[in-house]
């Protein structure tokens, strides 16, 4: 089944700064998703991106399908923004089940 | 988006009793609705994938008496942790996709199940 890798692990931001975290996939996708785990474990939708580029708010995404990665950009970085990001892709030789990454864990220090 | 609920949120039980816990897509019909579990600082993984009308599919190493799947409805999916221990406390979260595989998948607010 596809293997789905983020880095980095951990990051840790001042308030105000901008990031990038990247997620690797193993193979060919028509669905990439982005979540952000909040403090209390709600798993809120960030992007559904297969592929090109979305924009909310300071959040932004980018899915390079034909070269197997999705970016997640925080500009401007709030304390709010702290909590664990995870991105998925489906499996489809295993019935389409989502494959997670490992997560990324953010805190944002004011 | 579409709006999945979980409930209970939390739930303190005392070995060897069952607790359950409930899936509701609020606002789609969910033929098929996903159960995971999470460990602290660790990723989601996949217990079971429920089908309404008929038998879940669990995955390998998750034992199917333990952790009873019941797809009822097009709009509910329950989980019913039988016989608990210590060992089952953990977080669990479901989930469900607007249609097919490809479709975006919602998730519900998690339930931080503690055996005591």
């Amino acid at each position: 089944g596809i293997q789905v890798e983020q880095s980095p692990p951990d990051l840790i931001l001042q308030e105000g700064a901008n990031s990038t975290l990247r997620c690797n996939f193993s193979d060919s996708v028509n669905n990439l998703q982005w979540f952000h785990q909040n403090p209390w474990g709600q798993l809120i939708n960030l992007f559904y991106i297969p592929s090109g580029t979305k924009q909310n708010g300071r959040l932004s995404a980018t899915t390079v399908a034909t070269e197997r990665y999705s970016l997640l950009y925080i500009s401007s970085s709030q304390t709010t923004d702290s909590g664990v990001y995870f991105c998925a892709a489906p499996s489809y030789n295993q019935g389409g089940k989502l494959i997670f990454g490992q997560g990324t864990e953010l805190s944002v220090k004011p | 988006g579409a709006v999945v609920s979980q409930h209970p949120s939390r739930v303190i039980c005392k070995s060897g009793t069952s607790v359950k816990i409930e899936c509701r897509s609020l606002d789609f019909q969910a033929t098929t609705m996903f159960w995971y579990r999470q460990f602290p600082k660790k990723s989601l993984m996949l217990m079971a994938t429920s089908n309404e009308g008929s038998k879940a599919t669990y995955e390998q190493g998750v034992e199917k008496d333990k952790f009873l799947i019941n797809h009822a409805s097009l709009t509910l999916s329950t989980l019913t942790v039988t016989s608990a221990h210590p060992e089952d406390s953990s977080f669990y979260i479901c989930s469900a996709r607007l249609s097919g595989v490809n479709t975006e998948a919602f998730f519900g607010q998690g339930t931080r199940l503690t055996v005591v």
